[in-house]
């Protein structure tokens, strides 16, 4: 079964600096998604950014970029010029391919402190 | 984005009764949903896929009897707990997409079951 870990419960971020998330999975599938999600205090769950399998090219949002390892099965966020309002649980997420469920997977989940 | 709501957002229950969550797309439809719930500090558990005009599909160890899921129409789908039990407290979060590649998450039911 494909699964999802974040190893790093808690890290913290001075205000502007930067930060790299870490997140593993493990998967036979050759072609998926993975995902990174923002949960802030009021629960609200929002995309950070996403990455298609398929694609060899890092994906990158603003402040936000991930490195992608496929053969290391690895997916890492990196968050630069951090903010105050970067603060949140961050969760990296898989999704089934195309030929299964659709289902999302989900890791633990890391709590970043954004330090002023 | 799209958007994605649930209502009630919070709800205080008696035990033995039944809670039912709705959860609706307001700006696009989706024959898939999903059903989440997630425990203080915890990750996201999912619980089931809900289908538009179809049974639900439900996880490994969820109760399908317990936890009521009826996808009536391309924008709402409920999640109804029956007989609740203090256990079942949690918060519960749905999640929903015009198509499979992007989901939109509601903004979570709080459940205090006393």
């Amino acid at each position: 079964a494909q699964t999802v870990t974040q190893s790093q419960p808690e890290m913290s971020v001075q205000e502007a600096e930067t930060v790299t998330l870490s997140c593993t999975y493990d998967t036979s599938e050759s072609d998926y998604y993975l995902f990174w999600y923002k949960q802030p205090p009021s629960r609200q769950m929002i995309l950070v950014i996403r990455q298609e399998a398929y694609k060899q090219q890092n994906a990158t949002e603003n402040r936000f970029s991930v490195n992608f390892q496929k053969a290391a099965k690895s997916f890492s966020l990196k968050i630069s010029d951090s903010q105050l309002g970067d603060a949140a649980m961050y969760f990296c997420a898989y999704r089934e391919p195309t030929s299964g469920t659709y289902k999302y997977i989900f890791g633990t989940g890391t709590r970043l402190k954004v330090l002023a | 984005g799209a958007v994605v709501s649930q209502h009630p957002s919070w709800v205080i229950c008696k035990s033995g009764t039944s809670v039912k969550i709705e959860c609706r797309s307001l700006d696009f439809q989706a024959t898939t949903m999903f059903w989440y719930r997630q425990f203080p500090k915890q990750s996201l558990m999912l619980m089931a896929t809900s289908n538009e005009g179809s049974k639900a599909t439900y996880e490994q160890g969820v109760e399908k009897d317990k936890f009521l899921i009826n996808h009536a129409s391309l924008t709402l789908s409920t999640l109804t707990v029956t007989s609740a039990h203090p256990e079942d407290s949690s918060f519960y979060i749905c999640s929903g997409g015009a198509n499979l590649n992007e989901q939109f998450f509601g903004p979570g039911t709080r459940l205090t079951v006393l």
